[in-house]
C-alpha cells in the first residue's frame, strides 16, 4: 500500500505571509494513464473536509487562486501565497492513484 | 448541484448492529464511486472502501475489509456503511465521499454502555 506522509505536522503562520506544505508518497504516484493522482483537502474545525486541488495542480471551482499545488512522482507541495484567517485548518494530501487511496496525517495550520 | 445528505447521528452500544445511510442528488449516481471516510475523534481521515453503484462493485481498505460492509441502491440514489456488531472503537465520524470531489455533512456515530 501507498504511504503518505506530509510536513510539518503543525504550521503557525503570520497573516499575509506565505506558507507550504510538503507532501511525500512512498511509491510513485505516476498512474499507467498517465495522470497523477494527488488530491489535496482543507478541513475547517467542525466541518468536512473540502477538496482545494486535484491532479496535483488543478484548483477546484471556488478555491482562491492564493491556494496552488505542484510536484511530481513522489514529492508534491501545497502553497498559500498569502495567509488569511479563514485558511486556518487541517490539510490533507491524498493519493487516488491506486486502491486504498490513502491520506497523508495532516498539517495543522494556524496563526502565529 | 451535487449534494450528499448523511443520516443522523447514532448513539449505539458495542454488539449492536448499524446501518447508516447517504442520499445522493445532483448527479448521475450509478456511475460515481462513492465510498465512505473515517475520522476518529481528534485524529485524521482514513479510507474505509469504496463501491460503485452501477455493478456493486466494491472494494475494502484492508484495516477495514470483514468490519464493514458497504452497499449501494441505485434506485433510490442511496449508499450505505454497515456494521454487524459494533466495537467502542468504531466511535467516530463517517463521512460519504463521492469520489473525492463532493462530501456528505459526516454522521456521528458514538458506541458507548
Amino acid at each position: 500500500d501507498v504511504v503518505m506522509t506530509q510536513s510539518p505536522l503543525s504550521l503557525p503562520v503570520t497573516l499575509g505571509q506565505p506558507a507550504s506544505i510538503s507532501c511525500r508518497s512512498s511509491q510513485s504516484l505516476v498512474n499507467s494513464d498517465g495522470n497523477t493522482y494527488l488530491n489535496w483537502f482543507q478541513q475547517k474545525p467542525g466541518q468536512s473536509p473540502r477538496r482545494l486541488i486535484y491532479k496535483v495542480s488543478n484548483r477546484d471551482s471556488g478555491v482562491p487562486d492564493r491556494f496552488s499545488g505542484s510536484g511530481s512522482g513522489t514529492d508534491f507541495t501545497l502553497k498559500i501565497s498569502r495567509v488569511e484567517a479563514e485558511d486556518v485548518g487541517v490539510y490533507y494530501c491524498m493519493q487516488a492513484t491506486q486502491w486504498p487511496a490513502a491520506f497523508g496525517p495532516g498539517t495543522k495550520v494556524d496563526i502565529k | 448541484e451535487v449534494r450528499l445528505l448523511q443520516s443522523g447521528a447514532e448513539v449505539k452500544k458495542p454488539g449492536e448492529s448499524l446501518k447508516i445511510s447517504c442520499e445522493a442528488s445532483g448527479y448521475n449516481f450509478p456511475n460515481y464511486w462513492i465510498g465512505w471516510v473515517r475520522q476518529m475523534p481528534g485524529k485524521g481521515l482514513e479510507w474505509m472502501g469504496i463501491i460503485y453503484p452501477d455493478d456493486s462493485n466494491t472494494r475494502y481498505s484492508p484495516s477495514f475489509q470483514g468490519q464493514v460492509t458497504i452497499s449501494a441502491d441505485k434506485s433510490i440514489n442511496t449508499a450505505y456503511l454497515r456494521w454487524s456488531s459494533l466495537k467502542a472503537s468504531d466511535t467516530a465520524m463517517y463521512y460519504c465521499v463521492r469520489k473525492s470531489d463532493y462530501w456528505g455533512q459526516g454522521t456521528l456515530v458514538i458506541v458507548s454502555s
